[in-house]
């Protein structure tokens, strides 16, 4: 499997709070993703990045912030968590090229709940 | 909206049995990328399809990528209680869409 390391693997917090998601890769890809899965609605792009502190936002970016300040960390950050962001969050990166056209390597997750 | 969906969105078949799963888009697709995911696992690439009416192998699993490059599909011979998980196609058009998903259930 790709070197990529998703953290917290679990979290629980409550609406309002902050919430910061760390994805980390040791492969050296230019893309990162992160995606949000919800049964019924499968895989959804919050927000990639193309390189550092070059990002873009994906399918369903509202409420949610990036940020990407070295090739390796990519930070998805929810200013004021709701009870919807409750969802399994997904980081994917690809190597160089156009986002969605090399194949993408994913990490193992993490489950978010909001109460 | 999603511009990617996939049907069925649930399929139950006997070991040994073939299976099909369809993925259309709305709009022209640049390529055609499949992804399975085990069941609390994450998704893993299959493979990627870029020609029109481009067909690729891979053991029992068949993939084809329409002529309009607006559909595809995976199916899968002598189904076995290792395929179990869900399978998504993924493409981009104007943006990268994952379909919605099949989730196949094999039972032996």
């Amino acid at each position: 499997d790709a070197g990529i390391t998703q953290s917290p693997r679990h979290k629980v917090t409550e609406t309002g709070t902050p919430v910061t998601l760390r994805c980390h890769q040791t492969e050296n890809h230019r893309y990162m993703y992160w995606y949000r899965q919800d049964p019924g609605h499968g895989l959804r792009l919050i927000h990639y990045s193309y390189g550092v502190k070059d990002t873009d936002k994906g399918e369903v970016s509202d409420g949610y912030s990036v940020s990407r300040s070295k090739t390796e960390d990519f930070l998805l950050t929810l200013e004021s968590a709701t009870s919807s962001q409750t969802s399994v969050y997904f980081c994917a990166i690809s190597e160089a090229g156009t986002a969605g056209n090399q194949p993408q390597h994913f990490g193992d997750g993490t489950r978010l709940s909001i109460l | 909206g999603q511009q990617v969906m996939q049907i069925p969105q649930y399929q139950h078949v006997q070991e040994g049995e073939d299976f099909t799963t369809y993925c259309n888009s709305s709009t022209t697709l640049s390529n055609i990328q499949w992804y399975k995911q085990r069941p609390g696992g994450h998704p893993v690439f299959l493979i990627q399809l870029v020609k029109s009416g481009e067909v690729k192998k891979q053991k029992r699993l068949t993939f084809q990528f329409g002529e309009a490059k607006k559909n595809s599909s995976l199916h899968i011979t002598a189904t076995q209680t290792t395929d179990v998980g869900t399978y998504f196609c993924a493409g981009r058009g104007n943006q990268f869409y994952f379909g919605t998903g099949t989730s196949l259930t094999v039972i032996p």
